[in-house]
């Protein structure tokens, strides 16, 4: 099993530019997120999914879009990348029935916006 | 609402020292509390968790975790470190059925030789 794969690793974009992070997960998981972790700060919720076709805002939602229409993908859209969305961004995914282990997390995306 | 505090930003200890690792969390109802450690450039694993029962959890690496719900808190541990344990460490809170994970700011763990 591949479990959580975040593309791509690394992204350079210019202000005003829009981009989309891809998750994808083969484990049938229920549940997805995302996470920017910047320093000192921890890991944030942006947005996060109960399942295909439902979509709700985490702790930090501005800026970021997300849809759901797969059980398996969960993309991020940043319509308008703006510096403040420097950061590393985390996938990860995790089923009702197997939360209580823990989500399972992509190895990660780093975004510089300049 | 709830939070997550881990007041140790960075934290260095020999290597074969013990270790703790603060986490205080604060949540209404009954936490679901995990420690996850990220290596520098990788994503995070999952160390330890706790949901009821036993205050007292054991994890992978030789970690454990207690939970002592008077001081809201749930302490990482472990005896003898190793030069491998040098990483950055999270606490996290799951609620409302673990749809939403909380996580503390991280600790850094340096370990000296």
């Amino acid at each position: 099993n591949a479990g959580v794969t975040q593309t791509p690793k690394f992204q350079v974009l210019k202000t005003g530019q829009s981009m989309t992070l891809q998750c994808a997960q083969d484990m049938n998981h229920e549940y997805m997120s995302w996470y920017r972790q910047d320093p000192g700060m921890g890991l944030r919720l942006i947005h996060y999914s109960v399942g295909a076709g439902i979509t709700d805002q985490g702790e930090v939602p501005n800026g970021y879009n997300v849809s759901r229409s797969t059980t398996e993908d969960f993309p991020l859209r940043l319509l308008s990348a703006a510096p403040s969305q420097t950061s590393v961004y985390f996938c990860a995914s995790t089923s009702p029935g197997q939360a209580n282990y823990g989500y399972t997390f992509g190895s990660g995306t780093r975004l510089t916006v300049v | 609402a709830q939070s997550v505090t881990q007041p140790d930003i960075h934290i260095t200890v020999s290597e074969g020292a013990s270790l703790e690792l603060r986490c205080n969390y604060s949540y209404g109802a009954t936490p679901y509390l995990f420690w996850y450690v990220q290596s520098p450039g990788q994503g995070l694993q999952l160390l330890l968790k706790y949901f009821s029962g036993d205050t007292l959890v054991q994890g992978i690496k030789g970690f454990e975790a207690e939970f002592k719900r008077s001081q809201s808190s749930f302490n990482l541990r472990k005896p003898s470190v190793h030069w491998s344990d040098a990483a950055e460490y999270f606490c996290a809170v799951g609620v409302n059925n673990f749809n939403k994970f909380y996580f503390g700011s991280g600790t850094k763990l340096n370990v000296k030789p």
